[in-house]
C-alpha cells in the first residue's frame, strides 16, 4: 500500500526566513497531495493542496510543487512569522481508496522572532 | 458554514469498557473519515462512511467500528478498550477528496 515519508521532523527557522518540507510516496498512483497545519489542541487544518495534473499551486506566503518521476512534493513558507509555528503534516490519497488519507510523520516548524 | 464538530472533546475510561464518539459533518459533506493519532504511530486511518455505507477500513481490530446516520452523521464506537486506545480521535468530512477536520476527541483509558 501507499507509504509516505516526511522530512524533516523538526525545523527551526528564523522570523523571514523561509521553510521547505519535503515528502515523497511509494504508489505512483496517488493523485491528490493535501497539507495539513496543526496547532497545539487543535485538529489538523487544510493549508494547501495540489493534484497530480499539477506541478506547481501557490497561496500567498505558502507554495506546493509535486514532481510526479521522483514521486515527491514539497511545501514552501516564505517571510514565515511566529505564528506558523506548529506540526505540518503531509498527506496522499491512495488510489481507488476514497476518503483515506495516508499521512506522514509530521514536522514540527518553531520559527524565532 | 459551521466547521466538523465532535463530541465529546474529552473522555476519560477505564480498560474494558466500550465508548462511542460522534462527529457532525459539515452541511452537504456525504462523506466521514476517521483518524486515531497517537505521538508513536501518527495519523491512522479507521474507517469512511459514505452515504450511510462503509467504503474502506484501516488496519485496526473489530472493536473499532462505525456507523453513519441519515442526515451523514457519524459515530465511532470502540469496545473492550485498552490501554493503548489512549488517542485523540478526529474525523473528517469531504464533499470530493479535500478533507476537513474537527477539532477531535481526546480519550484516556486507564
Amino acid at each position: 500500500g501507499e507509504n509516505v515519508e516526511q522530512h524533516p521532523s523538526t525545523l527551526s527557522v528564523q522570523e523571514g526566513d523561509s521553510a521547505v518540507i519535503k515528502c515523497t510516496y511509494s504508489d505512483s498512483a496517488s493523485n491528490y497531495f493535501p497539507w495539513y497545519k496543526q496547532e497545539l489542541g487543535k485538529g489538523p487544518q487544510l493549508i494547501i493542496d495540489i493534484r497530480s495534473n499539477v506541478g506547481e499551486k501557490k497561496d500567498q506566503r505558502i507554495a506546493v510543487t509535486l514532481n510526479k518521476t521522483a514521486k515527491h512534493f514539497s511545501l514552501h513558507i516564505t517571510e514565515t512569522q511566529p505564528e506558523d509555528s506548529a506540526v505540518y503534516f503531509c498527506a496522499a490519497t491512495p488510489p481507488r481508496s476514497q476518503g483515506n488519507l495516508i499521512f506522514g510523520k509530521g514536522t514540527k516548524l518553531s520559527v524565532k522572532p | 458554514k459551521a466547521g466538523v464538530t465532535q463530541t465529546p472533546r474529552y473522555l476519560i475510561k477505564t480498560r474494558g469498557q466500550q465508548v462511542t464518539l460522534s462527529c457532525s459533518p459539515i452541511s452537504g459533506h456525504r462523506s466521514v473519515s476517521w483518524y486515531q493519532q497517537t505521538p508513536g504511530q501518527g495519523l491512522q486511518f479507521l474507517f469512511e462512511y459514505f452515504s450511510e455505507t462503509q467504503r474502506n477500513k484501516g488496519n485496526f481490530p473489530g472493536r473499532f467500528s462505525g456507523r453513519q446516520f441519515s442526515n451523514s452523521r457519524s459515530e465511532m464506537n470502540v469496545s473492550t478498550l485498552e490501554l493503548g486506545d489512549s488517542a485523540l480521535y478526529l474525523c473528517a468530512s469531504s464533499r470530493q477528496e479535500t478533507q476537513y477536520f474537527g477539532p477531535g476527541t481526546r480519550l484516556l483509558v486507564l
